[in-house]
């Protein structure tokens, strides 16, 4: 089993939907961060949370660390929304991925 | 991000040789990373550093070296390039937050393909 499992594998929204990816894991975390990755591109960092809620733009994360489970809402969703989600998170040493949504959002 | 570059960006190599990516960061922070994504395996560290000179191996460092000789600079060389090696690196770098956490910054990535 994977220590860092996310939901789904892959979504497709039409514009302006509601959009949530989950995140689960297994190990003690000091933080968990959401990272963004374009076709072909770099990677972003989004968040980096330790416990309860952030919000930038249309974008929320929250995490509840009972529960050892994160969300990463979108709002509105809009094409250019589109990319791969990845949850990571780090414990003792280093990060630990998962495997990454591909999220699409059609116009 | 404008605090880590990676250089090439792009890179055709044949096979058997030798291959130098660099990375470059202007931020100070002491850890740096070497990764390779690949399709169906993810984000695979590879070496990193936590200071000058001091290295140590990731998950599949097998056929990678790494070098530290400057805070700034985290050089990952391919000794002899073979075709299990095409794939896209990224460099990130990180560093104690405030909130007691580690932040991380990622490069754009190489895509190097070996043939």
């Amino acid at each position: 089993k994977n220590e860092v499992e996310q939901s789904p594998q892959n979504l497709t929204a039409q514009e302006g939907e509601f959009i949530t990816i989950n995140c689960s894991y297994s190990v003690g975390i000091s933080a968990l961060h959401w990272l963004q990755q374009h076709p072909g591109g770099g990677i972003v960092s989004l968040f980096m949370l330790s416990s309860g809620k952030k919000k930038h733009g249309r974008l929320i994360a929250t995490i509840n660390i009972q529960e050892k489970h994160s969300s990463l809402h979108i709002t509105a969703s809009h094409p250019r929304d589109s990319a791969v989600y990845i949850c990571a998170v780090t414990g003792i040493g280093k990060l630990v991925f998962g495997a990454g949504t591909i999220l699409r959002v059609k116009s | 991000d404008a605090g880590i570059t990676q250089s090439p960006r792009h890179k055709v190599t044949e096979t058997g040789t030798p291959v130098t990516l660099r990375c470059h960061q202007t931020e100070n922070h002491r850890y740096m990373y070497w990764y390779r994504q690949d399709p169906g395996h993810g984000l695979r560290l590879i070496h990193y550093s936590y200071g000058v000179k001091d290295t140590d191996k990731g998950e599949v460092s097998d056929g990678y070296s790494v070098s530290r000789s400057k805070t700034e600079d985290f050089l990952l060389t391919l000794e002899s390039a073979t075709s299990s090696q095409t794939s896209v690196y990224f460099c990130a770098i990180s560093e104690l937050t405030g909130a007691g956490a580690y932040g991380y910054t990622f490069g754009s990535g190489t895509r190097l393909t070996v043939v």
